[in-house]
C-alpha cells in the first residue's frame, strides 16, 4: 500500500522567512496530493493540493510542486507570519478510486516573530 | 463552501461503555465518508471508508466488531466505539468525500471528537 514519508518533523523560522516541507510517496498510481494545515485540536484545513498532471501550482504565499518521477512533492509558504504556525500535513491519494488519503507524519511549524 | 459537522465534539466514558459519534454532511450528498483517529502529536490515520447502503471497508489492523460505522443516508456516517476501553482515547476524525462531476473531488473534514475513557 501506500506510504508517505514527511520531513522534516519540526521546523523553526524567523517571521519573513521561507519553509520548505518535503514528501516521498511509493505508490506510482497516486495523483492527487493535499496538503492541510492543523491547528491544536481543530480539524484539518486544506491549503492547497496538487495533482499528477501539473507540476506546480501556487496560490499566494503558499506554493506545492510536484516531481511524479522521484515521486515527491514539496510545501513552500514565503513570508512566513506567526499565524503560520501549526502542524503540516501532506497527503497522497490511493486506494480504489483514489478517494482514500494517506498522511505524512507531519510537521511542526514555528514562526517566531 | 462544504460543512461537515461533528457530535459530540467530546465525549467522556467509563472503561466498557459504547459511545457514538455522528458525523454529518451539512450542505451535499457524501456517498462517501471516512473515519480517522488521530493520537496526540501523531498523524491522521484512517480507520475505515464508510459508504451509503453497504458495508464499511476497515483498514488492517482497525477491528470492524469494536468500531462499528453505519452510513444509513447520503448525509449521515455513524462510528460507535463498542466496550471502550482507556487505549481507545484519541481524537476521532471524519471526512466526507465530494465528488463534482468532472471536476473537483475532495475531503472535508469534520471538526473531531475528542473522546476520553476512564
Amino acid at each position: 500500500g501506500e506510504n508517505v514519508e514527511q520531513h522534516p518533523s519540526t521546523l523553526s523560522v524567523q517571521e519573513g522567512d521561507s519553509a520548505v516541507i518535503k514528501c516521498t510517496y511509493s505508490d506510482s498510481a497516486s495523483n492527487y496530493f493535499p496538503w492541510y494545515k492543523q491547528e491544536l485540536g481543530k480539524r484539518p484545513q486544506l491549503i492547497i493540493d496538487i495533482r499528477s498532471n501539473v507540476g506546480e501550482k501556487k496560490d499566494q504565499r503558499i506554493a506545492v510542486t510536484l516531481n511524479k518521477t522521484a515521486k515527491h512533492f514539496s510545501l513552500h509558504i514565503t513570508e512566513t507570519q506567526p499565524e503560520d504556525s501549526a502542524v503540516y500535513f501532506c497527503a497522497a491519494s490511493t486506494g480504489e478510486g483514489f478517494q482514500k488519503l494517506v498522511f505524512g507524519t507531519g510537521t511542526r511549524l514555528l514562526v517566531s516573530p | 463552501g462544504a460543512v461537515v459537522s461533528q457530535h459530540p465534539s467530546w465525549v467522556i466514558c467509563k472503561s466498557g461503555t459504547s459511545v457514538k459519534i455522528e458525523c454529518r454532511s451539512l450542505d451535499f450528498q457524501a456517498t462517501t465518508m471516512f473515519w480517522y483517529r488521530q493520537f496526540p502529536k501523531q498523524s491522521l490515520m484512517l480507520m475505515a471508508t464508510s459508504n451509503e447502503g453497504s458495508k464499511a471497508t476497515y483498514e488492517q489492523g482497525v477491528e470492524k466488531d469494536k468500531f462499528l460505522i453505519n452510513h444509513a443516508s447520503l448525509t449521515l456516517s455513524t462510528l460507535t466505539v463498542t466496550s471502550a476501553h482507556p487505549e481507545d482515547s484519541s481524537f476521532y476524525i471524519c471526512s466526507a468525500y465530494l465528488r463534482l462531476a468532472g471536476v473537483v473531488n475532495e475531503q472535508f473534514f469534520g471538526p473531531g471528537t475528542r473522546l476520553t475513557v476512564l
